[in-house]
């Protein structure tokens, strides 16, 4: 059992570039998120969805799209990179909002 | 808007003593809080979580209390160890029931 895999570990973007971290989960998990993490900070939410096709705007949205289009994956796209992008991006999934979330081990990114 | 306040940002304890980390919540709705251990370049992970229904509740070591009317809840460490040291983080459900709002984190350090 997987749990939650985020691909790749580790990117790094010149200012401008675009990309996106993936996001797969294999428990089944109807609600899924996005979260950054900049250095010695907590979790900021940017996006979540609480099933296929739906999706929801968190806290810090601006400068990122997603979609999700199966159960399985929820992909986090970054539109004209800046330097305030760089962070340690988390992707997680439950069953339900009130239920534990499970996180995935990160994908780090720094943009130059 | 909603928010969660966790103190203290850090906490240094001698090995066998006990911690404490207090968060408050603003949204009354909330019913769901679960409690995050983040060890260094790791993903966070659930370490217990209490539900608006009870007051308390006990794994081994760790405890966590829950007060509704002042709307605020604890995790307890008891008999601290090297390896209880990390960033922990309370988080409580948005009012929509769809997100989690967590506290910007605990570093707590274990010194034996």
């Amino acid at each position: 059992n997987a749990g939650v895999t985020q691909t790749p570990k580790f990117r790094i973007l010149k200012i401008g570039q675009s990309m996106t971290l993936q996001c797969a989960q294999d428990m089944n998990h109807n609600y899924m998120y996005w979260y950054r993490q900049d250095p010695g900070m907590g979790l900021k939410l940017i996006y979540y969805s609480v099933g296929a096709g739906i999706t929801d705007k968190g806290e810090v949205p601006n400068g990122y799209n997603v979609s999700r289009s199966t159960t399985e994956d929820f992909p986090l796209r970054l539109e004209l990179a800046a330097p305030s992008q760089t962070s340690v991006y988390f992707c997680a999934s439950s069953y339900g909002g009130n239920q534990p979330q499970h996180f995935g081990d990160g994908t780090r990114l720094s943009i130059l | 808007g909603e928010n969660v306040e966790q103190h203290p940002s850090t906490l240094s304890v001698q090995e066998g003593d006990s911690a404490v980390i207090k968060c408050t919540y603003s949204d009354s709705a909330s019913n769901y809080f679960p409690w995050y251990k983040q060890e260094l370049g790791k993903r966070p992970q659930l370490i217990i979580d209490i539900r608006s229904n009870v007051g308390e509740k006990k794994d081994q070591r760790i405890a966590v209390t829950l007060n509704k009317t002042a709307k605020h809840f604890s995790l307890h460490i008891t008999e601290t160890q090297p390896e209880d040291s990390a960033v922990y983080f309370c988080a409580a459900l948005n009012q929509a029931g769809t997100a989690l709002i967590f506290g910007k984190g605990t570093t707590l350090s274990v010194s034996s």
